[in-house]
């Protein structure tokens, strides 16, 4: 079975740094781009976050994010991650690893990120 | 970065009638390729996004066939020719064509 399953998320207070990781299963995740995706608040839009290119080695970031947080990969163990660093209120939200930015047809379950004092 | 506006954002629907969902991009969505990444998504409350239509029509493996997607150029439509009760929860488009990728704020349908 295809699957992705995120892992990481919790309460941090801000400032702090916390990092989530997505395991891959059923399917060759070397060979595909992957990508992280929020949403924010319940009921709203989804954000993407960032991207991340098979060999690991080029990487997009949506604006908000750039300088703070770092996507990467290990093809070895079928991981994706998201290392978040000066985490801010407004990055509260549930955060899903997808696989194919562009026709993400399998997602994980999501993680909750929760960024308060 | 492209805005993809959906209408209605609220949308009643009475089993076993149609129903519709209408996604505009603010441009183009044509990729250098020639394909149009327009996707269209179904999330129940709890759950992860489920695909149900890429590249604006292709039904996605296991999708009922009651699920169709239409459009070009910066319009685009989901319908369901009969509305089933699985069917409520949010429905939201979302393009591939241009960095960053960006999605529709979604539909809730309720019956």
């Amino acid at each position: 079975e295809v699957q992705l399953v995120e892992s990481g998320g919790g309460l941090v207070q801000p400032g702090r740094s916390l990092r989530l990781s997505c395991a891959a299963s059923g399917f060759t995740f070397s060979n595909y781009d992957m990508t992280w995706v929020r949403r924010r608040a319940p009921g709203k839009g989804l954000e993407w976050v960032a991207n991340i290119n098979p060999a690991g080695s080029d990487m997009y970031y949506v604006d908000s994010v750039k300088g703070r947080f770092t996507i990467s990969r290990d093809n070895a163990k079928n991981l994706l991650y998201l290392q978040m660093n000066s985490l801010r209120a407004e990055d509260t939200a549930v955060y899903f690893c997808a696989r194919d930015p562009r026709l993400p047809d399998v997602w994980g379950q999501g993680t909750t990120v929760t960024v308060s004092s | 970065d492209i805005v993809m506006t959906q209408s209605p954002l609220s949308l009643p629907v009475t089993l076993g009638q149609p129903a519709s969902i209408s996604c505009r991009s603010s441009h183009d969505l044509v990729f250098s390729d020639g394909n149009i990444y327009l996707n269209w998504f179904h999330q129940r409350p709890g759950q992860s996004p489920r695909r149900l239509v890429y590249k604006i029509s292709n039904r996605d493996s296991g999708v009922p066939d009651r699920f169709s997607g239409s459009g070009s150029g910066t319009d685009f439509t989901l319908k369901i020719s009969r509305v089933e009760a699985e069917d409520v929860g949010v429905y939201f488009c979302m393009q591939g064509s241009h960095w960053p990728p960006t999605f529709g704020q979604g539909t809730r349908v309720e019956i």
